[in-house]
């Protein structure tokens, strides 16, 4: 089986300053990787997502995430953050082949400081 | 065009009560997954439902069950509420291609208290 593991629990960083959330999975096969991001009190929505062809991926919000299978990795990362990026983020993993179902990791809470 | 409705938005129950959710899928989906996310966790799979039959299910006891509607609707019941079963509820619709599952939309949830 799939499994997600999401190194910060919460990152603090202050606005326009990079960030860098973290995100290891471990599959035996092959996998599609997401993010989501989750504002509170709401559900949970798509931030980007890695299928299969260039390993960058990129939301339209200014987020990327590079998919690394050597190091089974999909770090996401944002070169300027605001304030509006407050949020929790969420790693997943669900298999290329099958039913799809993501496996989420913990989360990691991005605080953005004035 | 709709998203993923849920009801209701907040429920209070008592231990070893019943409790049924709600879930209106988005428009043109077929296949609805519910979640379970508990306080400071990620969504924990519960189970999917697809042409009204249970498709897969997660690690979660028999006191969790679901239903589909042929609107694609579907209902999440849990019997013998326990304390732990107090989170947030989420329900996502998706499109069944005949391979799999694409597109993932998630409502606003569920949220459940059990005292």
């Amino acid at each position: 089986a799939q499994s997600v593991t999401q190194l910060d629990s919460q990152v603090p960083v202050f606005e326009e300053a990079p960030v860098e959330l973290r995100c290891n999975y471990s599959s035996s096969v092959s996998v599609y990787l997401f993010w989501y991001v989750q504002y509170p009190n709401q559900g949970l929505q798509l931030l980007l997502k890695y299928l299969s062809g260039s390993t960058l991926v990129e939301s339209i919000n200014g987020f990327e995430a590079e998919f690394n299978k050597s190091q089974t990795s999909f770090h996401l990362r944002k070169p300027s953050v605001h304030i509006s990026d407050t949020a929790e983020y969420f790693c997943a993993v669900s298999l290329s082949g099958g039913s799809y179902i993501p496996t989420f990791g913990r989360g990691t809470s991005l605080i953005v400081h004035p | 065009d709709a998203g993923v409705t849920q009801s209701p938005t907040h429920l209070i129950k008592t231990r070893g009560q019943q409790v049924t959710l709600r879930c209106s899928p988005k428009s043109g989906h077929d296949t609805v997954s519910w979640y379970q996310q508990a306080l400071g966790q990620g969504p924990q799979f519960i189970f999917q439902y697809y042409e009204e039959e249970e498709r897969q299910r997660g690690n979660f006891p028999d006191r969790f069950s679901g239903h589909q509607f042929p609107n694609y609707s579907s209902e999440l019941n849990v019997n013998a509420l326990l304390l732990g079963d107090s989170a947030l509820y989420l329900c996502a619709s998706s499109l069944y291609d005949g391979t799999g599952v694409y597109g993932y939309t998630f409502g606003s949830g569920t949220r459940l208290t059990v005292v």
